[in-house]
């Protein structure tokens, strides 16, 4: 998985509470993004980062917040998990936004009770 | 609306078989096209990079083509086997988005 490791694996919490996300790389690429994934939709983009302390939001945003205070990290946040947010959350690296290239880590299952 | 649509949903084979997926997009402007292959409970993995001017790409047993007027491309497997059983993702990059496709999902039986 390139050098992408995503924490925890498998969460089960629920509404109501925060969950935090973290996205480990090792590749020192500039670029980190965090997907969704769900049945019946592709990939969507939740935030993606473009440098340390850089950040974006991407097509679904609403309800999560992200951080990178170092290059390696990519924490993402539900401050207070809604049903909606069940889903399986992929981390991705970069080294260009105009990448032939965007490795994925290995996925994480969240279930908000 | 920029969109990537694959088809078909879902794909069922026998070993040995090929098999050809469809990726058509709307997007624009192109930068790049990919496909992915995920394997249940893992995430994506590259196969393909097409760039506007490449019309033809392999892979070992994997062919991807694009044609750039009509907005397609596909993805050819030959000899099919049976870890070839996953979903297969098409993505279109603007240069500064990445357009996904819900993927087609291909089971490959004994």
């Amino acid at each position: 998985d390139a050098g992408i490791t995503q924490s925890p694996r498998h969460k089960v919490t629920e509404t109501g509470t925060p969950v935090t996300l973290r996205c480990h790389q090792t590749e020192n690429h500039r670029y980190m993004y965090w997907y969704r994934q769900d049945p019946g939709h592709g990939l969507r983009l939740i935030h993606y980062s473009y440098g340390v302390k850089d950040t974006d939001k991407g097509e679904v945003s609403d309800g999560y917040s992200v951080s990178r205070s170092k290059t390696e990290d990519f924490l993402l946040t539900l401050e207070s998990a809604t049903s909606s947010q069940t889903s399986v959350y992929f981390c991705a690296i970069s080294g260009t936004l105009d990448s032939h290239e965007q490795f994925f880590g290995p996925g994480t299952r969240l279930t908000v009770l | 609306k920029n969109q990537v649509e694959q088809s078909p949903q879902s794909l069922i084979i026998l070993e040995g078989k090929n098999c050809t997926l469809q990726c058509n997009y709307t997007v624009s402007p192109f930068s790049n096209l990919r496909w992915y292959k995920q394997d249940t409970g893992r995430g994506p993995v590259s196969l393909t990079i097409m760039t506007f001017s490449e019309n033809t790409k392999s892979n070992g047993r994997y062919t991807a083509t694009l044609d750039a007027d009509t907005k397609q491309s596909s993805l050819h497997i030959t000899a099919s086997q049976l870890s070839d059983s996953a979903s297969y993702i098409c993505v279109v990059n603007t240069g500064n988005q990445f357009y996904f496709g819900t993927g087609t999902s291909l089971t490959v039986i004994p």
